[in-house]
């Protein structure tokens, strides 16, 4: 099956810090999405982008299909921005549904 | 907003019973999922369904069944369960995902199984 690998595992930052979150993986894919999962376990989808790039306020990503890799921008970052961020893709040929990263955890700090 | 309802936010079972995990979504999805999630392997898939009657076998399905009769419901069945099945169990549902286009994937609660 297909590979997906994020970096970093995990991520700790000061309120109002930027980062960038990575989601490499190992064959062609159709559909891309993004998600937050909170400190109370629930799973919430930020974006569904397979390619180009997307913003919804602090937070874009960018997809580069052709080069196999995400990626997840959160600017000035708030302590609600804590969690998980998981990358999920779905394999150009097979079957249709997401196989899911291990995950990013993030922590901000006030 | 797409709901997907999971019945039970915690429960324990003991070794060897039958477990049933239900899972209901109101927006008319084609589309439902059933993943586990474990402390350092993210989301596995263990079944899936486009539509009623219908299921796939995901990544790990050994030891789960899984019954749609309804549009709205998915239900994961574990036919006897084991302590190795301890696990968080998010249910998901989307739009049918065609050919040229795909719709975001959205997830219940989760439910906590113990199984001891």
């Amino acid at each position: 099956g297909i590979q997906v690998e994020q970096s970093p595992p995990d991520l700790i930052l000061q309120e109002g810090a930027n980062s960038t979150l990575r989601c490499n993986f190992s064959d062609s894919v159709n559909n891309l999405q993004w998600f937050h999962q909170n400190p109370w376990g629930q799973l919430i989808n930020l974006f569904y982008i397979p390619s180009g790039t997307k913003q919804n306020g602090r937070l874009s990503a960018t997809t580069v299909a052709t080069e196999r890799y995400s990626l997840l921008y959160i600017s000035s970052s708030q302590t609600t921005d804590s969690g998980v961020y998981f990358c999920a893709v779905e394999r150009r040929t097979g079957r249709r549904a997401l196989t899911f990263g291990s995950g990013t955890r993030l922590q901000v700090q006030p | 907003d797409v709901k997907v309802t999971q019945s039970s936010r915690y429960l324990v079972k003991r070794t060897g019973e039958k477990v049933f995990l239900e899972c209901v979504q109101d927006m008319d999805h084609e589309n439902m999922f059933w993943y586990r999630q474990d402390p350092g392997l993210g989301l596995r898939l263990i079944y899936f369904s486009y539509d009623v009657k219908m299921k796939e076998k995901g990544d790990i399905p050994e030891g789960y069944s899984v019954s749609r009769e309804k549009k709205e419901r998915f239900s994961l069945i574990l036919e006897s369960a084991s302590t190795n099945q301890t696990s968080m169990y998010l249910c998901a549902s989307s739009r049918r995902w065609d050919s040229w286009s795909r719709s975001p994937l959205h997830f219940g609660n989760g439910t906590r199984l113990t199984v001891t």
